[in-house]
């Protein structure tokens, strides 16, 4: 079945740093991807999405491009900023319809970025 | 328009009690979902629903009851609450084959 495969933090990184969260998926056809992140105390956003193969998403400095060769859709970010602190998460959605019901998640990985 | 809201913010339940959760959206969309947060255990879909009236099982749903009377609306029911149900829970809309909207959650602890 479809899956999402994240990196494990936690990710700790100085102010300024570069960030890069990878992400790998399975699945059948051409699913959408998305990155969503999480504040402490928060509920999920929805940081960027991808809805086909080369398309790069992007928000707030952060960029994800969907590489359906390498079947990866990795987080970056040139200049992390302590705001930028939270769980990102990864994951997908399948473009069958009957499939196309719920998102498949990556378990999420943790970023602290200290001044 | 307030997206997807979820009442109560907090609750404490003694094991054997009953609850219901209320979510709200006003985006019209379709989808609705329940999920809960663990630690080191990502999300996890309860239940959810693809339009109103229906419901369907996710990956954990056993303790658990949903129903959608009104498109709008999902609640989802804890009819006899065990600790193992301590957790922060999610509730999440979506338009048909789109990226899902969460509201702000539930923290939820069974003593």
């Amino acid at each position: 079945g479809d899956s999402v495969t994240q990196m494990e933090g936690p990710v700790t990184l100085s102010e300024e740093a570069f960030l890069t969260i990878n992400c790998t998926y399975t699945a059948t056809g051409y699913p959408s991807l998305f990155w969503y992140v999480q504040y402490p105390g928060e509920g999920l956003q929805l940081l960027l999405k991808a809805t086909k193969a080369d398309d790069k998403g992007s928000n707030k400095g952060f960029e994800a491009t969907y590489r359906k060769e390498t079947t990866s859709f990795h987080l970056e970010k040139g200049s992390v900023q302590v705001s930028d602190s939270a769980v990102y998460f990864c994951a997908l959605l399948a473009r069958n319809a009957g499939n196309n019901r719920k998102l498949i998640w990556g378990l999420g990985t943790s970023l602290a970025v200290n001044p | 328009n307030a997206g997807v809201t979820q009442t109560p913010k907090f609750r404490v339940l003694k094991t054997g009690q009953s609850m219901t959760l209320l979510c709200a959206q006003d985006m019209n969309h379709e989808y609705m979902y329940w999920y809960r947060q663990d630690p080191g255990m990502g999300l996890r879909l309860i239940h959810y629903s693809v339009g109103e009236g229906t419901t369907a099982k996710g990956e954990v749903p056993d303790g658990y009851n949903v129903s959608r009377l009104k498109k709008q609306n999902f609640l989802l029911g804890l009819e006899s609450a065990a600790p193992s149900q301590t957790s922060v829970y999610f509730c999440a809309s979506s338009a048909i084959g789109a990226e899902q909207y969460f509201g702000p959650g539930t923290r939820l602890t069974v003593t």
